[in-house]
């Protein structure tokens, strides 16, 4: 059975990063690519990027480059992402999914439990 | 980046409806749009890929269709653990862009 499961919920002062990890299992890690995708206000999400674990390979959308970091370790099947010079803004539940080998392959089709973000001093 | 405008943003519904939500996109996406539930406190699940299949596990009365650039998700017979946001997604380029959601509430 495919799981994602995320690191817990954090609570970080402006202008601090965070870093929140998603453990995979159930698949093979190298498989599929990891997405992470945030949630404001309880309604939208934003696509932020995705990481291809085989080879470190990233995807951005461009409003995110340079405020995330994706990084993955295979030998615990771990994606990372990390978030800097955090603003209230960026408070919010960051999800990470997957998606298969070609870019329009079981895209999303299995999603971790989501990580709370609280930007506040 | 491809703009999905999706509505309505909210919809008043009874058990046993038929209801329609849709999304436009602004440029052509071909087939690459999927449809997430949402329940309260909980991850998207993918209900429909590829604008028209029904993902594993979902009940037949879900499913999903398109004219031109609208797509729409069309739930027949509303059961009550249907009652949750829904969301569209295009993945026919780069950026990834979801639709902005619409909340189905109980009348």
């Amino acid at each position: 059975q495919v799981k994602l499961l995320q690191s817990g919920a954090a609570l970080v002062k402006p202008g601090a990063s965070v870093k929140m990890s998603c453990k995979a299992s159930g698949y093979t890690f190298t498989d599929y690519w990891v997405s992470w995708v945030k949630q404001s206000h309880g309604k939208s999400l934003e696509w932020i990027g995705e990481i291809y674990p085989n080879s470190g390979a990233t995807n951005f959308n461009e409003k995110f480059k340079g405020k995330a970091t994706l990084t993955v370790d295979k030998s615990t099947s771990t994606a990372y992402m990390e978030f800097s010079r955090l603003t209230s803004e960026d408070s919010a539940i960051y999800y990470c999914t997957r998606r298969g080998l070609r870019r329009v392959e079981n895209v999303m089709d299995a999603w971790g439990q989501g990580a709370s973000v609280t930007v506040s001093s | 980046d491809i703009q999905m405008t999706q509505s309505p943003s909210s919809m008043s519904v009874s058990l046993g409806d038929t209801v329609t939500i849709t999304c436009r996109a602004s440029q052509d996406v071909g087939i690459y749009v999927n449809w997430f539930q949402q329940k309260p406190g909980k991850s998207p699940r993918r209900m429909i890929y590829r604008a028209t299949n029904l993902a594993d596990g979902v009940p037949s009365r879900f499913s999903g269709s398109r004219s031109g650039s609208d797509y729409s998700l069309t739930i027949s017979s509303l059961e009550s653990e249907d009652v949750a946001d829904y969301h569209c997604l295009q993945y026919d380029e780069y950026p990834y862009t979801f639709g902005a959601g619409t909340k189905l509430e109980l009348k």
